[in-house]
């Protein structure tokens, strides 16, 4: 079975300071591994994907994520937070052609950015 | 090209009715799916649907149902509501589940309240 751990449900940092969001990965089979973005009142919105190849992914709005088998993790930076990032992140995980599209998702962590 | 919709954003509703949620992906996906999102639960997994198939289906009771159309527009039942069924219930498309194109992409989801 897959799972996904997040790091830490609340993270504080300060505008113009390095956004770093924790996530760890299970999975039986090489996995597809996402990070979403959920602003108040909304859906959730995709800022990268990893399939396979390059470890690091680039995504929107300045993100960016690297894959690290040995770690079974797959962390979220960005290097200058703006206060636009506040929001909560939630990573995610499928795999398999039994699978489908099915997501597993972490816990979700809380974005604070402070001026 | 447009997003996903859902039908309707905001809903009301009391115990021991039923209600139906309607969801129309992206032109040209066919796989939709569904996800409950709650503070205490996170996002849970419903149910997927490819081409009028139920491809996979979450851990949730047989009061939740959903079917997919022949326009791949999907729809989702909750019979004999409870309390706990209270939740923002999430609808993504992808393209092809199971591939490199396999990236949900979500609504801003349907706000149902159970008094």
């Amino acid at each position: 079975a897959q799972s996904v751990t997040q790091l830490g449900s609340h993270v504080s940092v300060s505008e113009g300071a390095l956004v770093l969001l924790r996530c760890n990965y299970s999975s039986s089979v090489p996995p597809y591994l996402f990070w979403y973005v959920q602003y108040p009142n909304q859906g959730l919105q995709l800022l990268l994907k990893y399939t396979t190849g390059a470890t690091l992914v680039k995504g929107i709005n300045g993100f960016e994520a690297e894959f690290k088998k040995s770690e079974t993790s797959f962390h979220l930076t960005k290097p200058s937070a703006h206060m636009s990032d506040a929001a909560e992140y939630f990573c995610a995980v499928s795999g398999g052609e039994t699978s489908g599209s099915r997501l597993t998702f972490g816990e979700g962590t809380q974005l604070t950015v402070n001026p | 090209k447009a997003g996903v919709t859902q039908t309707p954003r905001y809903l009301i509703k009391t115990r021991g009715q039923q209600v139906t949620l309607s969801c129309s992906p992206i032109s040209g996906h066919r796989s939709v799916s569904w996800y409950q999102q709650t503070p205490g639960q996170g996002l849970q997994f419903l149910f997927e649907y490819f081409s009028e198939t139920q491809r996979n289906k979450g851990n949730f009771p047989g009061r939740f149902s959903g079917r997919q159309f022949s326009n791949s527009r999907s729809e989702m039942n909750v019979s004999t509501l409870e309390l706990g069924d209270s939740a923002l219930y999430l609808c993504a498309s992808s393209l092809i589940p199971g591939t490199d194109y396999n990236e949900q992409f979500f609504g801003p989801g349907t706000r149902l309240t159970v008094l």
